[in-house]
């Protein structure tokens, strides 16, 4: 089975500043990673994913995510934030292959101050 | 156009009331899936069908009955509700059962109080 730890709960950062949301995962089989973002009153969507190839994974609105596998990390960068990021980000993970089923984090709520 | 639609938003009801969600996608997909989210946002799979078919059901209550009458719909009933049903559900819907290469695509949720 596969677990996901989002290490915050909640980060603050002021607009315009950079901005990581960190992600470790377990897991005894190779992975699939992703992360999905969550508006205030809205379902969640796919920002980005990690399939296999490249670590450096890019993906909307100016978010990229790193595979470290020797560290089982799949942290979330963005370079320069904006209010309009004020979010719910989850990490989510499924074993690669014919795997059905995502596990979720329990979330990182970025709140981006003006 | 909402692709993957949720109704009621919101239910408030009473314990030991029955209720009932639905959810609708105009996306074509094969494969719907209901999720719980928590009070501390923790967002865990109940139920997934393909083609109609319950592919994935999770240790969940036999009071909570997932039925698809088509493709397009999957609707959650549950018995006898209780406080700790409490939460969010979302149901999301995917082309395929593969999460690497069928994005899944989230309804808006319906956020379920039990008094």
């Amino acid at each position: 089975a596969q677990s996901v730890t989002q290490l915050d709960s909640q980060v603050p950062v002021f607009e315009e500043a950079p901005v990581e949301l960190r992600c470790n995962y377990s897991s005894s089989v190779s992975v699939y990673l992703f992360w999905y973002v969550q508006y205030p009153n809205q379902g969640l969507q796919l920002l980005l994913k990690y399939l296999s190839g490249s670590t450096l994974v890019k993906g909307i609105n100016g978010f990229e995510a790193e595979f470290n596998k020797s560290q089982t990390s799949f942290h979330l960068r963005k370079p320069s934030v904006h209010i309009s990021d004020t979010a719910e980000y989850f990490c989510a993970v499924t074993a690669s292959g014919s795997a059905r089923q995502l596990t979720f984090g329990s979330g990182t709520q970025l709140t981006v101050l003006p | 156009d909402t692709a993957v639609s949720q109704t009621p938003k919101y239910l408030v009801t009473q314990m030991g009331n029955d209720k009932s969600i639905k959810c609708e996608q105009n996306l074509g997909h094969d494969t719907m899936y209901w999720y719980k989210q928590d009070s501390k946002k923790f967002l865990k799979i109940m139920f997934s069908y393909n083609n109609k078919e319950l592919i994935i059901n999770e240790t969940v209550p036999n009071r909570f009955s997932p039925k698809s009458p088509d493709k397009a719909h999957l609707n959650l009933h549950i018995n006898s509700l209780e406080l700790g049903d409490s939460a969010v559900y979302f149901c999301a819907s995917s082309q395929g059962l593969s999460p690497g290469t069928d994005t899944q695509y989230f309804g808006p949720g319906t956020r379920l109080t039990v008094l």
